[in-house]
């Protein structure tokens, strides 16, 4: 079955950037795309970008652009999320999800502090 | 971008209570609409895609309906389990929205 397995939490200062991952395996990798959604604390869910790695393209929500890079590397089927000039409000569990129009698969979740 | 709105913002409900939850595109998005249960310190799940195919594994008392700006999601009779945060979630010219959730507790 798919599987996708996160990396673990990070803390970062304000103003710096962070690179997460996330496996998959179980399923088909280049053709599925991979998205980053977020759930700040006592929050909703937020869209912030996907990676269609047959494509080797990435499209991001406005709020995120020019500030995240997604990345996929076939060769060990694994997507990337890099976020720039960190705040506060970037605080939050970041999911990476996959499928084209719903996410039916979900890893176990990032958390990225931002603090001081 | 689109936007999705979601009414309530919470309810209360009691096992086999008859629960419904809407959500409302800020422009048409035929039938590109999902509905996700979350529960504390888990991550999202699924449950019904383009408005209204039951994922698979998925209990036969979740449904959805609409198409255009108008969905429903409906839970025909509440099990201890359905109480949860739910989202609608949407598709459209490559981006996705969540809608802002729904809270169901115990009444």
């Amino acid at each position: 079955q798919v599987q996708l397995v996160q990396s673990g939490a990070e803390v970062k200062q304000p103003g710096s950037a962070v690179t997460i991952s996330c496996r998959a395996s179980g399923g088909p990798f280049r053709t599925v795309p991979i998205s980053w959604v977020r759930q700040a604390p006592g929050q909703g869910l937020e869209w912030v970008g996907r990676v269609v790695p047959i494509l080797a393209t990435s499209n991001y929500a406005q709020r995120f652009q020019g500030r995240v890079t997604i990345t996929a590397d076939e060769s060990t089927t694994t997507v990337y999320m890099e976020l720039n000039s960190l705040t506060s409000e970037d605080t939050a569990i970041y999911y990476c999800a996959r499928g084209s129009y719903g996410f039916q698969h979900w890893g176990q979740g990032t958390l990225i502090t931002v603090s001081s | 971008d689109i936007q999705l709105t979601q009414s309530p913002s919470s309810l209360s409900a009691s096992v086999g209570d008859r629960v419904t939850i809407t959500c409302q595109a800020s422009q048409a998005i035929s039938h590109y609409l999902n509905w996700y249960q979350q529960k504390p310190g888990k991550a999202p799940k699924l449950l019904i895609s383009d408005a209204t195919n039951l994922e698979t594994g998925v209990p036969s008392r979740f449904s959805g309906g609409g198409s255009g700006t108008d969905f429903t999601f409906t839970i025909s009779s509440l099990q201890p389990e359905d109480f949860a945060t739910y989202y609608c979630q949407q598709y459209d010219n490559l981006l996705f929205t969540f809608g802002p959730g729904t809270k169901v507790d115990v009444k």
